[in-house]
């Protein structure tokens, strides 16, 4: 079974400044890779995905992930962060085989500062 | 194209009375999912459709929870009786295939159990 570890519930930073999200997960088998952004009172956003290839990934509104499998992480980047990036962020993994179901984190609340 | 449509937004029950949850998917999508997310928490996941069939129901407490997705395209999840930790956003989200497309999650329903 797959789990996801998110290490920071909160991540508070200043308008324009860089910020990661870091996420870390266990699997036994190969897997899929994923970010979704929730922002108050709405559903879940997909940010980006990692399912195979070039482990640097690119997202919209300017995010990006590196899948790192030696340490089993997928951490979130983005260089200059903005008001509207405000929102809960989760990490989710899922297998490549059987149901394919995704197993999320707890979720890293970013909160940008002016 | 429409997104996935959940209805109602909000809902405010005692403990011990059911309720009922409506998620119309996106058309074409053949996989349907229902999530429970209570807060502070990520999303877990309840019940997988595949089509009109059930794929992954492992985690649906089928004493009180029940789901079922009619012709394959709506789907109605059910409670009953509720209890007060049943209070959660119920999100449903639907693919048109595996992982590789990518879910497309509802709005949600908050559901307040008092």
């Amino acid at each position: 079974a797959q789990s996801v570890t998110q290490l920071d519930s909160q991540v508070p930073v200043f308008e324009e400044a860089p910020v990661e999200l870091r996420c870390n997960y266990s699997s036994s088998v190969s897997v899929y890779l994923f970010w979704y952004v929730q922002y108050p009172n709405q559903g879940l956003q997909l940010l980006l995905k990692y399912l195979s290839g070039s482990t640097l990934v690119k997202g919209i509104n300017g995010f990006e992930a590196e899948f790192n499998k030696s340490q089993t992480s997928f951490h979130l980047r983005k260089p200059s962060v903005h008001i509207s990036d405000t929102a809960e962020y989760f990490c989710a993994v899922s297998d490549h085989q059987g149901a394919q179901k995704l197993v999320f984190g707890q979720g890293t609340r970013l909160t940008i500062n002016p | 194209e429409a997104g996935v449509a959940q209805s109602p937004r909000y809902k405010i029950i005692e403990k011990r009375q059911s309720v009922a949850f409506w998620c119309n998917p996106i058309s074409g999508h053949a996989t349907l999912y229902w999530y429970q997310q209570i807060l502070g928490q990520g999303p877990k996941l309840l019940i997988q459709f595949q089509n009109n069939g059930v794929v992954d129901d492992s985690q649906l407490p089928k004493d009180r929870f029940s789901a079922e997705r009619l012709k394959g395209v709506d789907s109605t999840l059910k409670i009953q009786p509720a209890k007060l930790e049943d209070s959660a956003v119920y999100l449903c989200a639907s693919s048109p295939g595996g992982l590789n497309y990518g879910y497309t999650f509802g709005s949600g329903t908050r559901l307040t159990v008092v």
